[in-house]
């Protein structure tokens, strides 16, 4: 059963321009959600997080934003660079340490 | 920078022979988590230690799967009677035991089975 969905495989954008990444749930029980970042051949790392009980989150030039009503979370990178390219999972987590991962979604920015 | 190491970071075996993989985890870290990423999907989760008690296994990980954290510190996942479906990467994480910490993982063990 997949608790978390990222539906769009890839997405392209230009240098300087924002990326956004969408990510839908279906589990209620989620009550934080993190993005990791993943460069071939290297593991996942993390990015960035947002607790339930919060609605945006944001780190330098990345911004999580979460609708809890419509079980749908999204990460804004802005202005984005060509190092930003990589492939990038959503993660719910529930009872504090069961985390289910998207299927990722892979950026591409553009010089 | 004492990440999460893991070995080997590739396998290839025949079918039907066992392997073993090991993950160090970030020492002060006391929970450890073993993930399997195949192509074009996210990790998902195959079993959970907190220190040396193995607390959580995902209905994936069959009778032919078994890991250990004997004393808490590295652990190992073993693989009996591999088959071609089980080719796959191995990832391994570990957090403390804060709320909500993020997972660590390491670079993974990428197991081709022939």
């Amino acid at each position: 059963d997949q608790q978390v969905k990222q539906n769009s495989p890839s997405l392209s954008v230009q240098e300087g321009r924002i990326s956004i990444l969408n990510c839908d749930y279906t589990n209620s029980m989620f009550d934080y959600f993190l993005w990791y970042k993943k460069y071939p051949a290297e593991g996942p790392t993390f990015l960035i997080s947002i607790s339930s009980i919060k609605d945006k989150n944001e780190d330098g030039r990345f911004t999580v934003f979460l609708n809890k009503s419509a079980k749908h979370l999204s990460l804004h990178i802005v202005p984005s660079q060509p190092g930003d390219s990589a492939v990038y999972f959503c993660a719910g987590v529930y009872n504090n340490n069961d985390m289910r991962f998207g299927a990722g979604t892979r950026l591409t920015v553009k010089p | 920078d004492t990440g999460v190491s893991q070995n080997p970071r590739h396998k290839i075996t025949k079918r039907g022979q066992n392997v073993t993989f090991r993950c160090d985890p970030i020492s002060e870290h006391n929970r450890l988590y073993w993930y399997r990423q195949t192509l074009g999907q996210g990790p998902e989760f195959l079993t959970y230690f907190q220190n040396e008690a193995q607390l959580e296994k995902s209905r994936l990980l069959s009778d032919r799967f078994s890991a250990e954290r004997p004393k808490g510190s590295f652990s190992t996942l073993e693989i009996q009677r591999t088959e071609q479906g089980d080719s796959a990467m191995y990832l391994c994480a570990s957090s403390d035991p804060g709320l909500n910490s993020p997972l660590h993982f390491g670079n993974g063990t990428r197991l081709t089975v022939t």
